[in-house]
């Protein structure tokens, strides 16, 4: 069953760069209907989609935040990561990393990780 | 402001049914699928509900989704306290070319 757990610094200060990495275990991240993305949820609030990375390599970003993220995998080691920089006090969030399964025209998001509060703070 | 536009509370008693409505445009809701999302109280989302109507293997019948133009609804029958939860809804937007949420409802059972 596949499963995903972020991790990272809890704490980044402002103007700096926010590094989380997503670990993939239980499955593959080589399967052609398969993207891994980031999603967040500042404290009390919505949901809001990051950024996704296709089995390929190809990444699709929030515009929103395009400009500032990045987001790529380290397959032997079955993870992929999420940085990004500049950071605000608005980007204090809950992130989550997701496997988004996409197959014309289904798609969802499942599982999710637990998700990891960073804050941004001096 | 979320791109989907959904209550953000909706309560009813045990046992009785609730609906959450999503609306959205013809860039996402009406023209891909709408899946729901259930977030259990400091837990992470979960999938309820995809391609519009569809129930993911152990996901009670009691759960339904539906979908009309560029408006979805989920629906929740014999509510049971366990229900008590967030509930969002979530299509790709052609226009935005991104993946857009709800803004949530928070479902009470009184």
């Amino acid at each position: 069953q596949l499963q995903l757990q972020e991790s990272g610094p809890g704490l980044v200060q402002p103007s700096k760069t926010l590094s989380l990495i997503c670990t993939v275990s239980g499955g593959s991240m080589n399967m052609n209907t398969d993207y891994w993305v980031w999603i967040r949820q500042p404290p009390g609030k919505g949901l809001e989609w990051i950024g996704s990375l296709s089995y390929r390599g190809s990444t699709y970003y929030n515009p929103s935040l395009e400009s500032r993220v990045a987001i790529s995998a380290d397959k032997p080691k079955m993870q992929f990561s999420l940085r990004l920089n500049s950071v605000t006090a608005a980007d204090t969030a809950v992130y989550f990393c997701a496997r988004l399964w996409y197959q014309v025209p289904l798609n969802w998001f499942d599982p999710w990780g637990q998700g990891i509060l960073v804050t941004v703070s001096s | 402001q979320s791109v989907l536009t959904q209550p953000p509370s909706v309560s009813a008693a045990p046992r009785q049914r609730v609906t959450i409505s999503c609306s959205g445009s013809s860039s996402n809701i009406g023209d891909n699928a709408v899946n729901w999302y259930q977030q259990l109280p400091g837990r992470a989302p979960t999938l309820l509900i995809y391609y519009d109507d569809l129930l993911p293997s152990g996901i009670s019948d009691r759960f339904s989704g539906s979908k009309s133009g560029t408006s979805a609804s989920l629906a929740i029958n014999g509510l049971q306290s366990e229900d008590e939860a967030d509930y969002y809804c979530a299509s790709w937007d052609d226009r935005l070319n991104g993946w857009v949420f709800g803004g949530g409802t928070k479902l009470f059972v009184l």
